[in-house]
């Protein structure tokens, strides 16, 4: 099993730009997280979908931030206009239920200039 | 709603020492608790998990974790340290729902004195 795969895991670019992350969750996993780990905020959960619906979106910090989940393979988060304090570590994380927790992706390092 | 309180942001213990890290929870009803390692420059990765059962569960790399009901604690430990354990290490507590959603804590950073 690859496990979650994040991409990019890297990503440079300039402010007013539009960044898409994306998340491939491991096969059979039927729910989806969106974190943001800054130094100063530490873990924010962004959104999570369950059976590729949006459950909760409150995390979401501002309109310029959406989420998707068009399948149960694919997830895509995208900010636009980017702005500098976007500037964080992106996690997407998947789980076949509660009692498992989480597999975490190895992140997309996001830096807005 | 539920939460979790790691007190302590940062320790330092020596190699071969004992370690302890603190996790307190609230959750109105049985929750389900898990600790997670993060290395630097990686995701989270599970170290352990509790639901129900014995209160004294094991986990990879050598870490054990103890539940106790009366003081909504679940405090990770492992008799000796090595130097590939510095890390930050998240408590979660989960609901019992099917999004699986989870709630962390702030984080604890070990370091590892040689």
């Amino acid at each position: 099993d690859a496990g979650v795969i994040q991409s990019p895991r890297h990503e440079v670019t300039e402010m007013g730009q539009e960044v898409t992350l994306r998340c491939k969750p491991i096969s059979g996993h039927n729910s989806l997280f969106w974190y943001r780990q800054t130094m100063m905020r530490g873990l924010e959960l962004l959104i999570y979908f369950n059976n590729n619906v949006p459950i909760d979106d409150s995390g979401m910090p501002e309109d310029r931030f959406s989420a998707k989940m068009p399948n149960a393979s694919f997830s895509t988060l995208k900010i636009q206009p980017s702005e500098p304090r976007d500037s964080a570590v992106y996690f997407c994380a998947s789980t076949p239920g509660q009692y498992y927790g989480y597999t975490f992706g190895s992140g997309t390092r996001l830096t807005v200039v | 709603a539920q939460s979790v309180t790691q007190p302590d942001i940062h320790i330092t213990v020596s190699e071969g020492a004992s370690l302890e890290l603190r996790c307190n929870y609230s959750y109105g009803a049985t929750p389900y608790l898990f600790w997670y390692v993060q290395s630097p420059g990686q995701g989270l990765q599970l170290l352990l998990k509790y639901f129900s059962g014995d209160t004294l569960v094991q986990g990879i790399k050598g870490f054990e974790a103890e539940f106790k009901r009366s003081q909504s604690s679940f405090n990770l430990r492992k008799p000796s340290v090595h130097w590939s354990d510095a890390a930050e290490y998240f408590c979660a507590v989960g609901a019992v729902t099917n999004a699986g959603k989870s709630t962390f804590g702030d984080g604890t950073t070990l370091t590892v004195k040689p």
